[in-house]
């Protein structure tokens, strides 16, 4: 059966600190997608990144990292430099290759980012 | 390009009577998703519609229908509310199968039973 732990629930820090969001999947399908989206206060799901389980590199865009090691069964995201903005809630999701794209959300890691 | 837009923002109904959500895909989308998702938890997945058939379910008794229509836009219905329905409803939209992409997300509509 699937399943995404997300084990932070909630995490704060200094405005400018980096913070790593951890995400550990589960899933018996050779073939799936990790995701990643933001939720602010106004509710909508804002996707960030998406990693199909043939991928293993790592990406970076602009302050915005992400870690993929397949070992470990952990897709984890890193923010560097904080900034305010950067508070809201972070989902990780895993879709498996089954035909359809229904994502698996595990619990989301709340952040804030004090000034 | 409208994204997904979903109606209305918020509902106050109380234990025992139904209700229907709308939603609109994003504009070349032909497959609708509905999640619930409860304070504090992560969106659980309700069903998804394509070609106006429901093709996948997740664990949600049947008091939980929908419906699309061949624009794409699609219902979601709740009968016999109880308190547990109490949450916040999403609506995404995507192309069929097509895992490689992400489904968009709408605002959702904020449902409270009282």
């Amino acid at each position: 059966a699937q399943k995404v732990t997300q084990a932070q629930t909630e995490i704060s820090v200094v405005e400018k600190e980096d913070v790593t969001l951890d995400c550990v999947y589960e899933t018996r399908d050779t073939t799936y997608y990790l995701f990643w989206y933001k939720q602010p206060p106004s509710g909508e799901l804002v996707f960030l990144i998406r990693r199909n389980s043939f991928d293993e590199q790592n990406e970076i865009s602009g302050r915005y990292s992400w870690n993929f090691q397949k070992s470990t069964s952990s897709f984890n995201f890193t923010i560097t430099a904080s900034q305010v903005v950067d508070s809201a809630v972070y989902f990780c999701a895993l879709s498996e290759g089954t035909g359809a794209n229904n994502l698996f959300f595990g619990t989301g890691t709340r952040l804030t980012v004090i000034p | 390009d409208a994204g997904v837009t979903q109606s209305p923002t918020h509902l106050i109904k109380t234990r025992g009577q139904q209700v229907t959500l709308r939603c609109s895909p994003k504009s070349g989308h032909d497959t609708v998703s509905w999640y619930q998702q409860a304070l504090g938890q992560g969106p659980q997945f309700i069903f998804q519609y394509y070609e106006e058939e429901e093709r996948q379910r997740g664990n949600f008794p049947d008091r939980f229908s929908g419906h699309q229509f061949p624009n794409y836009s699609s219902e979601l219905n709740v009968n016999a509310l109880l308190l547990g329905d109490s949450a916040l409803y999403l609506c995404a939209s995507s192309l069929f199968r097509a895992q490689n992409q992400p489904q968009h997300f709408g605002d959702g509509t904020r449902l409270s039973i009282l």
